[in-house]
């Protein structure tokens, strides 16, 4: 019964590479986000979704790309990474009081 | 924008004591204030919100307290128990919009 999981919980490839993490929540909510945090456990948002679209992009490099194929889906794709993309990324779905649920986290490394 | 200071960074107590952490944000428009609980390598997990028109909360060992005027708020945790170590992290959100998360404090309950 998770309610927010993401695939997969570790990643490992070398620079240059693309790659994406899915997410995935049973929650019902309309929302969901994407957060980075780097290795001083620093937590930002990177960008969230609400009912398929777009609604508050932060200033991240357009190499990473948000896609929602439907409401329970938010993956994250990253082209041509870079060392210091090296980060845990995780997902979270948020209910219209606000409220965030987080997944497992993905911890990539770029090599 | 928001921006929301956290103190102490560190904080070391002895099992049984109190412990307190501190947040302070800059947007009077923020109106929701979630605290989270990251244990080691594991994902976010809210223990304790509150809004703006709350000056209290309080669940169980934990309870958490708002000055909207100076804008601050705080986590109080009692009869701390070794199972409380982890970083904990308060945000601050405008209605609607995303989190901006403090820096964490790392929480070592002593046994």
């Amino acid at each position: 019964d998770t309610a927010v999981s993401q695939t997969p919980k570790y990643l490992v490839t070398q620079m240059g590479n693309d790659k994406s993490i899915k997410c995935e929540q049973n929650l019902g909510h309309d929302t969901m986000y994407w957060y980075k945090q780097d290795s001083k456990k620093f937590l930002k948002i990177m960008f969230s979704y609400n009912n398929k679209e777009l609604i508050i992009n932060e200033t991240v490099p357009n190499r990473f790309s948000p896609k929602s194929p439907d409401k329970a889906h938010l993956n994250l794709h990253i082209n041509s990474l870079e060392l210091g993309d090296s980060a845990v990324y995780f997902c979270a779905s948020g209910t219209s009081s606000n409220e965030q649920f987080f997944g497992p986290g993905t911890r990539l490394t770029v090599l | 924008g928001e921006n929301v200071e956290q103190h102490p960074s560190t904080l070391s107590v002895q099992e049984g004591d109190s412990a307190v952490i501190k947040c302070t944000y800059s947007d009077s428009a923020s109106n929701y204030f979630p605290w989270y609980k990251q244990e080691l390598g594991k994902r976010p997990q809210l223990i304790i919100d509150i809004r703006s028109n709350v000056g209290e909360k309080k669940d169980q060992r934990i309870a958490v307290t708002l000055n909207k005027t100076a804008k601050h708020f705080s986590l109080h945790i009692t009869e701390t128990q070794p199972e409380d170590s982890a970083v904990y992290f308060c945000a601050a959100s405008p209605y609607g919009q995303n989190f901006v998360f403090g820096p964490g404090t790392r929480l070592s309950v002593l046994p």
